[in-house]
């Protein structure tokens, strides 16, 4: 099956840094790979996701790309804001045996200070 | 646009008694719906997807008989943890996608149940 890697665990930046957030996937069929946000006690919400068939995409503040022949992707966060502190998830879509399904990472604790 | 309820949003049960959570899309038709559980600080863990009229499908490790899944309609698919017990205490979330294959790719979560078995 798929296997998702994220890095870091936890990510601290100043307000208006820079937050760039890394994961590897195992599985070269998959195709699809959001960004969740999560907030302490919130369900997940979808921020950006990218097609296999797109290295890069752009909306606002928030950027991923993805590099298929090495099988990685990253968020990017420009000029962060404290309300950007949440857990962040990547995923990626593979066809498990129940269709094509979600692996999450372990998720990324980003705290944006003032 | 694509809003999904979950209900009940928090749930104490006593041991060995079972727990029904409904997962609904409001306003798209979800042929899939997928149910995860999430323990504190941690990430996701895909328990089983179900199709709209068939069987869930089950990962390894989740027991079918324990968590009852059914998704009888485009906009409902309900999760019966059966003869719960405290292990069974978590965070239960799920899932709706508005297509399947290379169709729409995108998942859309609903708010989770916490779920605590005293």
């Amino acid at each position: 099956g798929e296997n998702v890697e994220q890095h870091p665990s936890t990510l601290s930046v100043q307000e208006g840094d820079s937050a760039v957030i890394k994961c590897t996937y195992s599985d070269s069929a998959s195709n699809y790979f959001p960004w969740y946000k999560q907030e302490l006690g919130k369900r997940p919400q979808l921020i950006i996701d990218i097609r296999s068939n797109v290295g890069e995409k752009k909306d606002q503040r928030i950027a991923v790309t993805l590099n298929k022949t090495a099988k990685h992707f990253s968020l990017h966060i420009t000029e962060t804001q404290p309300e950007d502190s949440a857990v962040y998830f990547c995923a990626a879509r593979w066809n498990s045996n129940s269709g094509y399904a979600l692996n999450f990472g372990k998720g990324t604790s980003l705290l944006v200070t003032p | 646009g694509a809003v999904v309820s979950q209900h009940p949003s928090w749930v104490i049960c006593k041991s060995g008694t079972s727990v029904k959570i409904e997962c609904r899309s409001l306003d798209f038709q979800a042929t899939t719906m997928f149910w995860y559980r999430q323990f504190p600080k941690q990430s996701l863990m895909l328990m089983a997807t179900s199709n709209e009229g068939s069987k869930a499908t089950y990962e390894q490790g989740v027991e079918k008989d324990k968590f009852l899944i059914n998704h009888a309609s485009l906009t409902l698919s309900t999760l019966t943890v059966t003869s719960a017990h405290p292990e069974d205490s978590s965070f239960y979330i799920c899932s709706a996608s508005p297509g399947t294959g290379d169709g729409r790719n995108e998942q859309y979560f609903g708010p989770g149940t916490r779920l605590t078995v005293t």
